[in-house]
């Protein structure tokens, strides 16, 4: 069975700061790892992922999230935060049998 | 390219009455489809899911069903809606290519039940 948990339901920066946001994982199998962005009352659109080889990943719009075995732990940063990345943030493990396992989210706030 | 379209983008509805929500993919075929429910404050919970017509897997036992009449259609309804259906349902769509694969998400439905 897999899991996902996203430390933070809030989290706040000032434009320009480092962005983090954590998540780790369980997976009873080598796991695809996601991690997906949703602006309100919209779908959500895909950052990045990780399969196989280079362990660090990078997506649209700056993201970048690495995968790190030892730690379950697949985290997203961007070194500079702008005012369009406010929105929430799901990261997601697949498992065996085709489905995605989303972590709660994670509401990103930009300051100005 | 690939589209994904989902109709109503908001429905308010009474309580005990029914429901039809619909999602249809363009531009790929033998699509793996899904419906989620995102509850406010929480994450997404997978509802069904269906690897080809006619074939729909339950994830949680509920107040909903979903069939799949066409290869690209994809329906979530109910006889009877409860106060607990209200949230935001997104509909999914996958290449089948295993579990590394992206899935892809319409634009969503606000239903409100009252």
């Amino acid at each position: 069975a897999q899991s996902v948990t996203q430390l933070g339901s809030h989290v706040s920066v000032s434009e320009g700061a480092l962005v983090l946001l954590r998540c780790n994982y369980s997976s009873s199998v080598p796991p695809y790892l996601f991690w997906y962005v949703q602006y309100p009352n919209q779908g959500l659109q895909l950052l990045l992922k990780y399969t196989t080889g280079a362990t660090l990943v990078k997506g649209i719009n700056g993201f970048e999230a690495e995968f790190k075995k030892s730690e379950t732990s697949f985290h997203l940063t961007k070194p500079s935060a702008h005012m369009s990345d406010a929105a929430e943030y799901f990261c997601a493990v697949s498992g065996p049998a085709r489905q995605l396992t989303f972590g709660s989210g994670t509401q990103l706030t930009v300051l100005p | 390219s690939q589209t994904i379209h989902q109709w109503p983008a908001t429905l308010v509805q009474p309580v005990g009455s029914p429901l039809s929500l619909e999602c249809t993919v363009e531009g790929t075929s033998n699509p793996n489809l899904y419906w989620y429910r995102q509850a406010a404050g929480r994450g997404l919970q997978l509802l069904f899911y269906s690897v080809g017509i006619g074939q729909i897997s339950s994830e949680v036992p509920q107040n909903l069903s979903a069939s799949r009449p066409q290869d690209r259609q994809f329906i979530l309804s109910s006889k009877k809606l409860l106060l607990s259906d209200s949230g935001f349902y997104l509909c999914a769509w996958s290449r089948d290519r295993g579990t590394a694969d992206t899935q892809y998400f319409g634009p969503g439905t606000r239903l409100t039940v009252l």
